[in-house]
């Protein structure tokens, strides 16, 4: 069975440093591996995804993502906070069958 | 531009009384998904369906169920309301490859008293 497990429920950084939200998956087969953010109130949107090909991932609004097998991680960075990037951000993981989400880490951003 | 539509928004249910709530997407895709919200758990699955007549059982099925006659609807179906079913309901579909995202509805808050 495919899971996730995010490291880290709550992460505060300051505007302009460096975003690091962690995330480890299991899977039995070739994952593919999505980061999904939730801004208050809302559904969730897509950020970035990995399918196949380049590990390095490049998403919306300036997030990327490194798919490393051997560390079984996905781990979603940015270079500079900004305070429109507090929110909750969710790692998911597919199978084919269904998607699996991690348990959320929750990014503060402090002026 | 609809997506996923999700019925109602919010709901205060008594405890023991039966609650359906609604899904639909016109976006045709195969895929469906019913998830459940709680702080500090993440997103956890119910149930699911890979295409219309079928479907499965995810994570946290207990109290819940589910049904898929067409491409377009995917209810769930709570029989006989708790009050730890009280969490923010989210449903999903995608267009049923592996490697595609899944799109969100705007979620439905309910509370059962």
């Amino acid at each position: 069975a495919q899971s996730v497990t995010q490291l880290g429920s709550h992460v505060s950084v300051s505007e302009g440093a460096l975003v690091l939200l962690r995330c480890n998956y299991s899977s039995s087969v070739p994952p593919y591996l999505f980061w999904y953010v939730q801004y208050p109130n809302q559904g969730l949107q897509l950020l970035l995804k990995y399918t196949t090909g380049a590990t390095l991932v490049k998403g919306i609004n300036g997030f990327e993502a490194e798919f490393k097998k051997s560390e079984t991680s996905f781990h979603l960075t940015k270079p500079s906070a900004h305070m429109s990037d507090a929110a909750e951000y969710f790692c998911a993981v597919s199978d084919g069958h269904d998607m699996r989400f991690g348990a959320g880490t929750r990014l503060t951003v402090k002026p | 531009i609809a997506g996923i539509t999700q019925a109602p928004t919010s709901q205060i249910l008594a405890a023991g009384r039966r609650m359906t709530l609604r899904c639909t997407q016109d976006m045709r895709h195969n895929a469906m998904y019913w998830y459940r919200q709680d702080l500090g758990l993440g997103l956890r699955l119910i149930h699911y369906s890979n295409t219309a007549g079928t479907t499965g059982k995810g994570e946290v099925p207990d109290g819940y169920s589910v049904s898929r006659a067409n491409t377009d609807d995917f209810p769930l179906t709570l029989a006989s309301a708790v009050p730890s079913q009280t969490s923010v309901y989210f449903c999903a579909s995608k267009a049923g490859e592996a490697n595609t995202e899944a799109f969100f509805g705007q979620g439905t808050r309910l509370t059962v008293v």
